[in-house]
């Protein structure tokens, strides 16, 4: 069966740096989500992504976020500055948009703040 | 906007008992409704969906959840736990090609 990967598993990164998390969706969807799970705490919708351009975004989703689909298969979640807060699991998710179909979502990324 | 409330923060329940997970959602559109299993440090996993059809809907590892318009509820079911059930699990909503929607989650508890 087809799935979402992440990479890397886990980022530990210094407040203030910048990282960027890496999905590969399936290769024939076309709909693209970021969600954010701080620990303990319920998922919460960050991003989506469609056609090229950002479809809907939370009002997490501030100017320290960013999303990006380089090269038609990867799909990237960038932080510019990262604060304390932002330690949460990072999880990617695809869509192929078909008729009853969901959404795909893949392992996750945790992402430490120091 | 879509909104979901699972009511039980934690639920306990002795192994080869039953258990209910109650959720509850509100709409102003028509939705699909899911039910995902977090298993600890682990991502998420669909147990089962409602797309429309049947109201009763069976998932992977014997669950069942039945979607009730006019009580707005979508409750997970099992009629006998094990101890590897123990996990979070996450009631979601979404409309169409939309973001999905999470609750807060129910820690499930399989006491021996």
């Amino acid at each position: 069966e087809p799935e979402v990967t992440q990479t890397p598993s886990h980022q530990v990164t210094q407040m203030g740096q910048e990282v960027i998390l890496r999905c590969v969706p399936i290769s024939n969807h076309l709909y693209f989500y970021w969600y954010r799970q701080i620990l303990g705490q319920k998922v919460e919708f960050l991003v989506s992504f469609y056609n090229n351009e950002i479809s809907e975004k939370s009002e997490i989703f501030d100017d320290q976020f960013s999303v990006e689909r380089p090269d038609g298969s990867n799909f990237t979640l960038k932080i510019r500055s990262t604060k304390l807060e932002d330690s949460a699991m990072y999880f990617c998710a695809s869509l192929s948009g078909a008729y009853g179909n969901t959404q795909y979502f893949g392992p996750g990324t945790r992402l430490t703040v120091l | 906007a879509q909104s979901v409330t699972q009511l039980d923060s934690q639920v306990p329940v002795f192994e080869e008992a039953p258990v209910e997970l109650r959720c509850n959602y509100s709409s102003s559109v028509s939705v699909y409704l899911f039910w995902y299993v977090q298993y600890p440090n682990q991502g998420l996993q669909l147990l089962l969906k409602y797309l429309s059809g049947s109201t009763l809907v069976k998932g992977i590892n014997g669950f069942e959840a039945e979607f009730n318009k006019s009580q707005t509820s979508f409750h997970l079911r099992k009629p006998s736990v094990h101890i590897s059930d123990t996990a979070e699990y996450f009631c979601a909503v979404s409309a169409l090609d939309d973001k999905i929607i999470f609750g807060k989650g129910t820690r499930l508890h399989i006491l021996p």
